[in-house]
């Protein structure tokens, strides 16, 4: 029983450089979400993919880029990483956005210097 | 427009007490309520959820929540303390014509021996 699979789980980036985080859910979810985490502000919902084929934005899109590649697979890109982005990136499923509770993956832990 | 607020940063309560974990929400609707639990380096992990019906909510753990329309409260409650109940709490809430979840900043709960 994986559920959702972040990977990699830990990156040390410079400023300017890019990267794509990947995720994945064996649940047959419909949709999927990016959130990060940041000490005293709890989580911030970055993009979301209600159903294969759609993205949205969420409360923090800029400086990200999303691809819902299938049903399965939904991957976060830092085109130029910029020290501020410093945080720890989640993914989660849900089989629907009105049908909760969603499933959390163990997060990405990066670090931009 | 929806939100969330968790009044306490920490919560200490000795084991075997009970302990409470505050939540306040504000929705222009019905809210659809969540409490979600995170431990060191993992995700979050959903423990129960309040939709519709009986105002009291049994969850994962032991743990239940209490729906107060009046006081828009949705407090997080067990009887009797854990030790291993150590960790990070959540609540959020969403509404029904809006698809994205709003989490509060969460609140740490320490279980003392």
């Amino acid at each position: 029983n994986a559920g959702v699979t972040q990977t990699p789980k830990f990156q040390v980036l410079k400023t300017g450089q890019s990267m794509t985080l990947q995720c994945a859910q064996d649940m047959n979810h419909n949709s999927m979400y990016w959130y990060r985490q940041d000490p005293g502000m709890g989580l911030r919902l970055i993009y979301y993919s209600a159903s294969e084929g759609t993205t949205d934005k969420g409360e923090v899109p800029n400086g990200y880029n999303v691809s819902r590649l299938n049903k399965r697979e939904f991957s976060l890109r830092l085109e130029s990483a910029a020290p501020s982005q410093t945080s720890v990136y989640f993914c989660a499923s849900s089989e629907s956005v009105t049908n909760q509770p969603q499933h959390f993956g163990d997060g990405t832990r990066l670090s931009i210097l | 427009a929806q939100s969330v607020a968790q009044p306490e940063d920490q919560v200490n309560v000795a084991e075997g007490n009970p302990l409470t974990v505050k939540c306040t929400y504000s929705v222009s609707g019905n809210p659809y309520l969540f409490w979600y639990v995170q431990y060191p380096n993992r995700g979050l992990q959903f423990l129960l959820k309040y939709i519709t019906g009986d105002n009291l909510v049994k969850g994962s753990y032991g743990f239940e929540a209490e729906f107060n329309k009046s006081q828009t409260s949705f407090h997080l409650k067990k009887p009797s303390a854990l030790v291993s109940d150590s960790a990070l709490y959540f609540c959020a809430v969403r509404t029904g014509g809006y698809q994205k979840v709003t989490f509060g900043t969460g609140t740490k709960l320490q279980v003392i021996p």
